[in-house]
């Protein structure tokens, strides 16, 4: 499968726990974005990598959360001391290059927080 | 703020009727945009993207861009139940931007 590969796709933390969420783009792809999608809200922004850097973190709560890309392996979405209100789908994307290109999403992560 | 508005629906329309489904966006200077279908519980799936003005169509699918009034729309022809689904406008502004702006999206139902 050469589509975009997300996992966990379930993850149930406590309060206080930590989060990690990876992410494998797409075959080709080196460009990766993160997405969050609460409850009955729209999908929003949060960070754009390349590898091994972070090009755009303009939509990332400034505490807790962390992003990374490393030259080798997945994306990582990390999510310090998490609580309630973190709970959401946890999306991550894909594209060619990183400007007007198509993004393609994969399964995303659903994070609850107990 | 840039902003990506859509009516919220739900949309209802008969098998086999036309869908028009629409959206406006706030940045003039705007350069791509992009039709998401999500079906409840599961990701956004790419459907159609368009960056010029006019009409571009795949298949049952097209997608109509007027930037002067900015103003996308998506028309689904010959509806089938199986595009029930809420339907996700999304804007790229270019010029150094690199995220997507996404609409709260339109629930689709089309009954049998």
């Amino acid at each position: 499968n050469a589509g975009v590969m997300q996992n966990p796709r379930h993850l149930v933390r406590r309060r206080g726990q930590e989060a990690r969420l990876r992410c494998s783009p797409m075959k080709g792809h080196s460009h990766v974005y993160w997405y969050r999608q609460l409850p009955e809200e729209g999908l929003k922004f949060m960070v754009y990598l390349q590898k091994e850097n972070i090009i755009d973190e303009s939509g990332m709560p400034k505490e807790r959360f962390s992003a990374e890309f490393p030259k080798e392996g997945p994306s990582i979405l990390r999510i310090q001391q998490v609580v309630r209100g973190d709970s959401a789908a946890y999306f991550c994307a894909s594209s060619l290059s990183g400007s007007r290109d198509e993004q393609y999403f994969g399964p995303g992560t659903r994070l609850t927080v107990t | 703020q840039k902003e990506v508005e859509q009516n919220s629906g739900p949309l209802s329309v008969p098998e086999g009727a036309i869908a028009s489904l629409n959206c406006t966006y706030s940045d003039r200077g705007s350069q791509s945009f992009f039709w998401y279908r999500q079906y409840s519980g599961k990701s956004p799936e790419l459907i159609m993207s368009i960056y010029s003005n006019g009409d571009k169509e795949d298949g049952r699918f097209t997608a109509q861009l007027n930037k002067a009034s900015q103003y996308v729309s998506l028309l689904i022809r010959d509806s089938q139940p199986s595009d029930s689904a809420t339907y996700l406008c999304a804007v790229h502004s270019g010029a150094g931007s690199y995220q997507l702006t996404f609409g709260k999206g339109t629930k689709l139902s089309v009954i049998p």
